[in-house]
C-alpha cells in the first residue's frame, strides 16, 4: 500500500448527468477527507469521515452531493446533476490523528479532475 | 472561521536563489503544513509544523504560533521546486484534521 489512490484520474461528462469518484486510502488510516480545488484556488474542505462515520459536512457540498465510506474502508464522492460549476479537482486524503489533535501521515491523493460540459 | 493569507503570490526565481514564502493566519491553530503541488496536481506534505523550527535538506520552515505567521525557506533552488506552495491550518478547538489552505505561492525556477 504506497498511498491514497483515486479513480477515475480525469472525467468528462455533460451537464445533468451523474458521476461517482472513488477513493482508496492508505489501509491503517482511519480518518477519511474530500476536498475541491478550482483553478487558481487552494483546497478547500468538503467532508470528513471517521472510520465508516461522516462527521462533517461543508456548507459547499449542496444537497446534490454525496459521500460515503461503507465499512471504514474506501470511499466514494457522488455528484448528481451535474453543473459547469462543479468542474474542479476533487481531492481525496487520509490520516491517523490522535487525541491531541497531532495528524500523522496526512496524505493526498493524486485527485479526480471534472470537466462539466 | 480562519483565514489563511500567504505571500507573495507569484515568485520567479534563477536557478540557486533563495526564497521566503509567508503564511499569515487569523486565529490560533492546533496544526500548521506546508505543501508543494507539482505540475500534475499532486499535493506533497513538506513540513508539519504548528510551532517552532524544522530543517529538512534545502528546506526550512518556522512558525512563531503566538505572532500567527509561518515562514517557508527555500535555498539554492532548483527547477524541480518549481510548483505552487501551500500553506494549510486546522484551527484551534477543531479535534480532526480539517486543512484550511491559503491561496498559495506559485514558484517558477528559471535554470
Amino acid at each position: 500500500d504506497t498511498g491514497v489512490s483515486q479513480d477515475p484520474r480525469h472525467k468528462i461528462t455533460k451537464r445533468g448527468q451523474n458521476v461517482t469518484f472513488r477513493c482508496d486510502p492508505i489501509s491503517e488510516h482511519n480518518r477519511l477527507y474530500w476536498y475541491r480545488q478550482t483553478l487558481g484556488q487552494g483546497p478547500e474542505f468538503l467532508t470528513y469521515f471517521q472510520n465508516e462515520a461522516q462527521l462533517e459536512k461543508s456548507r459547499l457540498l449542496s444537497d446534490r452531493f454525496s459521500a460515503e465510506r461503507p465499512k471504514g474502508s474506501f470511499s466514494t464522492l457522488e455528484i448528481q446533476r451535474t453543473e459547469q460549476g462543479d468542474s474542479a479537482m476533487y481531492l481525496c486524503a487520509s490520516s491517523l490523528g490522535s487525541m491531541r489533535g497531532r495528524l500523522y501521515g496526512y496524505t493526498f491523493g493524486s485527485g479526480t479532475r471534472l470537466t462539466v460540459v | 472561521g480562519i483565514q489563511v493569507e500567504q505571500s507573495p503570490p507569484d515568485l520567479i526565481l534563477q536557478e540557486g536563489a533563495n526564497s521566503t514564502l509567508r503564511c499569515n493566519f487569523s486565529d490560533s491553530v492546533n496544526n500548521l503544513q506546508w505543501f508543494h503541488q507539482n505540475p500534475w496536481g499532486q499535493l506533497i506534505n513538506l513540513f508539519y509544523i504548528p510551532s517552532g523550527t524544522k530543517q529538512n535538506g534545502r528546506l526550512s520552515a518556522t512558525t512563531v504560533a503566538t505572532e500567527r505567521y509561518s515562514l517557508l525557506y527555500i535555498s539554492s533552488s532548483q527547477t524541480t521546486d518549481s510548483g505552487v506552495y501551500f500553506c494549510a491550518v486546522v484551527a484551534g478547538g477543531t479535534s480532526y484534521g480539517k486543512l484550511t489552505f491559503g491561496q498559495g505561492t506559485i514558484l517558477t525556477v528559471h535554470p
